[in-house]
């Protein structure tokens, strides 16, 4: 069992659309949690940063995180074409490496 | 640059033949990182630097990988006799010291044929 998964999709929804990006873990060490997004043929770039359990918002984007089910999620609402990425979902129990999710390719036609 | 610059962008190499990667951190950064991103699969930690030292080698595949970062900010990831199987995109990654958060380059798309 890998120790983070993530539906690689893809995801298709239309424009405006509110989306949901889900990722499980298994280690209970984790405490930081990451989203990020990659555009094709360009480096993943940080999205949102959340440290423990609760619920952060940033314009459109919103990450959850629940501890206690192991569970994290994205959020983006009013869906734009410019959002069609592949999403990765990353997290570590201190400073050291991140353990990255397989990524949700994610296409948001108009 | 104010970001992570990786280089060469591409590189295609025949089989058996050895290959160097280069990575330049953002400036100030002391943590540097690793990964490799196959087709269809997540991000694959290889090696983790701190400073120039590297705490955490666990993911580095076989003996024919190796890594080094000198002064404290380039490095370069070599692989020795390259196989198919190395084909994959290679990403370099920087933070600041016990942060959490890393800045990544666009990679190397190495091919072997």
């Amino acid at each position: 069992q890998k120790e983070v998964e993530q539906d690689p999709g893809p995801l298709s929804v239309p424009e405006g659309a509110i989306v949901s990006l889900n990722c499980t873990y298994s280690n209970s060490a984790f405490q930081y949690f990451m989203w990020y997004r990659q555009y094709s043929r360009k480096g993943p770039e940080l999205l949102m940063y959340t440290y423990s359990s609760g619920n952060k918002e940033d314009g459109r984007f919103t990450a959850q995180v629940d501890k206690s089910s192991k569970y994290i999620s994205l959020f983006i609402r009013d869906s734009q074409p410019s959002d069609s990425a592949t999403y990765l979902c990353a997290m570590s129990a201190g400073p050291d490496k991140l353990i990255f999710g397989t990524g949700t390719r994610l296409q948001v036609f108009p | 640059g104010a970001g992570v610059s990786q280089s060469p962008s591409n590189k295609v190499t025949e089989k058996g033949k050895d290959v160097e990667l280069r990575c330049d951190p953002i400036s100030g950064h002391t943590a540097l990182y690793w990964y490799r991103q196959s087709l269809g699969q997540g991000l694959e930690f290889l090696i983790y630097f701190q400073g120039n030292s590297a705490p955490d080698k666990s993911g580095l595949p076989s003996d024919r990988f190796s890594a080094e970062r000198t002064g404290g900010s380039v490095s370069t990831l070599t692989i020795q006799r390259t196989q198919q199987e190395d084909s994959a995109v290679y990403l370099c990654a920087s933070s600041l010291k016990n942060e959490e958060k890393l800045f990544f380059g666009s990679g190397t798309q190495l091919s072997v044929l």
